[in-house]
């Protein structure tokens, strides 16, 4: 079965902090992983995504690495503020090319 | 460029009735697939749409259908509505089947009563 995990369900941090948000995932056969941040009641946006042949992906304050082998990638967010106060979701991409999501990270960031 | 578009953002019904929730992907985007999202079980695949095909099905009972038009627009149609059904319904358009990153609308809150 294709899992998806997400470890704390919810964390609070102080501005200023690096977040640090861990996605495993049980079948390592994919094609890529997603990063995706959902405010309240709100659709998905997308933040980063992984191809299966690459480590890692950059963009502004926000860094991903995959670990294919281990079956884990890791978000940071540098110097958090509290506007990145969302939810933060992983999501895996198999061949039979649907997500398989992970049930998220919910994220305070305290002023 | 706009974004994948989901009409109606709000939907009430009477358990037993059923319900067509559309979705307009990106332009140039040809796949489409549809997600549940609750509270207990986070998101789920429904289906994927291709070039006017159904690629994939989730395991949703077959009260839970979809059609894709020609120009990639979908719709999703729920009959016989329970109340399990209330959910956050989120619609996904990538350029084609694949490996492509998936682009999310901003949904549609369906609560049954």
């Amino acid at each position: 079965k294709q899992e998806v995990t997400q470890i704390p369900a919810a964390l609070s941090v102080p501005e200023g902090e690096n977040l640090v948000l861990n996605c495993s995932f049980t079948d390592s056969a994919i094609y890529n992983l997603q990063w995706f941040r959902q405010d309240p009641g709100k659709g998905l946006t997308s933040l980063l995504l992984i191809q299966s042949s690459q480590r890692e992906q950059t963009s502004g304050r926000l860094n991903a690495s995959l670990d294919k082998s281990s079956g884990r990638s890791t978000l940071y967010i540098a110097a958090s503020q509290p506007g990145d106060s969302a939810t933060y979701l992983c999501a895996v991409l198999y061949g039979n090319n649907r997500l398989a999501f992970g049930k998220g990270n919910q994220v305070v960031v305290i002023p | 460029k706009a974004g994948v578009t989901q009409t109606p953002r709000y939907l009430i019904k009477t358990r037993g009735q059923q319900v067509t929730l559309s979705c307009s992907p990106i332009s140039g985007h040809r796949s489409v697939s549809w997600y549940q999202q609750t509270p207990g079980q986070g998101l789920q695949f429904l289906f994927e749409y291709f070039s006017e095909t159904q690629r994939n099905k989730g395991n949703f009972p077959g009260r839970f259908s979809g059609r894709q038009f020609s120009n990639s627009r979908s719709e999703m149609n729920v009959s016989t509505l329970e109340l399990g059904d209330s959910a956050l319904y989120l619609c996904a358009s990538s350029w084609s089947t694949g490996y492509y990153e998936q682009y999310f609308g901003p949904g549609t809150r369906l609560t049954v009563t």
